[in-house]
């Protein structure tokens, strides 16, 4: 049963451009949610998170949207640069801190030259 | 670097043999969390420990067991290898409460052969 979802495999994005990166989820107990970021041979780093009170955060390039509702989540990169080609993992947790981080099984993104 | 430290960094083993991969937590960080990724399955949770007490199980084959010694490292043994748990193994850990993530580590590659 996978509680996390991203539905896109992969991704291609020119560079310069905004590159949109979907994750859906099923469990409405989930009150955390963050992206990772994963380059080959690497493990997954943090790079975005947000809370369910909020609907929007915002660092730098990356912005991540929540919209509980439609229990929908994206993550924005403006503009893209060669550097954010890698795999992005969306992730979720719930109210208890101690439970685990749930992952989706990631999107791999192309920026293209 | 993370501040997680995962050996090896890769394995090379036969069908039926039995390995240990090892993880040193970051600096203050109580609780460890295993992960294996396969081909196309994501980052799939397997167990976690928090200040040496077993805390959550996901989907750990009996053929797998950890533990978190005192020194809070902690060591994931496979036993009874088969072709298909060659993956890569990703420790986490986390800070004792508070949101942000997890920090991994850089994983263990196993091959089976």
């Amino acid at each position: 049963d996978q509680q996390v979802k991203q539905n896109s495999p992969s991704l291609s994005v020119q560079e310069g451009r905004i590159s949109i990166l979907n994750c859906d989820y099923t469990n409405s107990m989930f009150d955390y949610f963050l992206w990772y970021k994963k380059y080959p041979a690497e493990g997954p780093t943090f790079l975005i998170s947000i809370s369910s009170i909020k609907d929007k955060n915002e660092d730098g390039r990356f912005t991540v949207f929540l919209n509980k509702s439609a229990k929908h989540l994206s993550l924005h990169i403006v503009p893209s640069q060669p550097g954010d080609s890698a795999v992005y993992f969306c992730a979720a947790e719930r109210m208890n801190r101690d439970d685990k981080i749930i992952f989706g099984k990631g999107t791999r993104l192309h920026i293209l030259p | 670097d993370s501040g997680v430290t995962q050996t090896p960094k890769h394995l090379i083993t036969a069908t039926g043999q039995r390995v240990t991969l090892r993880c040193s937590p970051r600096s203050g960080d109580l609780s460890v969390y295993w992960y294996q990724q396969s081909l196309d399955q994501g980052l799939q949770f397997l167990i976690q420990y928090y200040n040496g007490e077993e805390r959550a199980k996901g989907n750990i084959l009996e053929r797998f067991s950890a533990q978190q010694f005192p020194d809070l490292h902690s060591e994931l043994n496979l036993s009874s290898l088969e072709l298909g748990d060659s993956a890569l193994y990703f420790c986490a850990s986390s800070p004792p409460a508070g949101r942000g993530g997890y920090t991994f580590g850089s994983g263990t590659r196993l091959t089976v052969v």
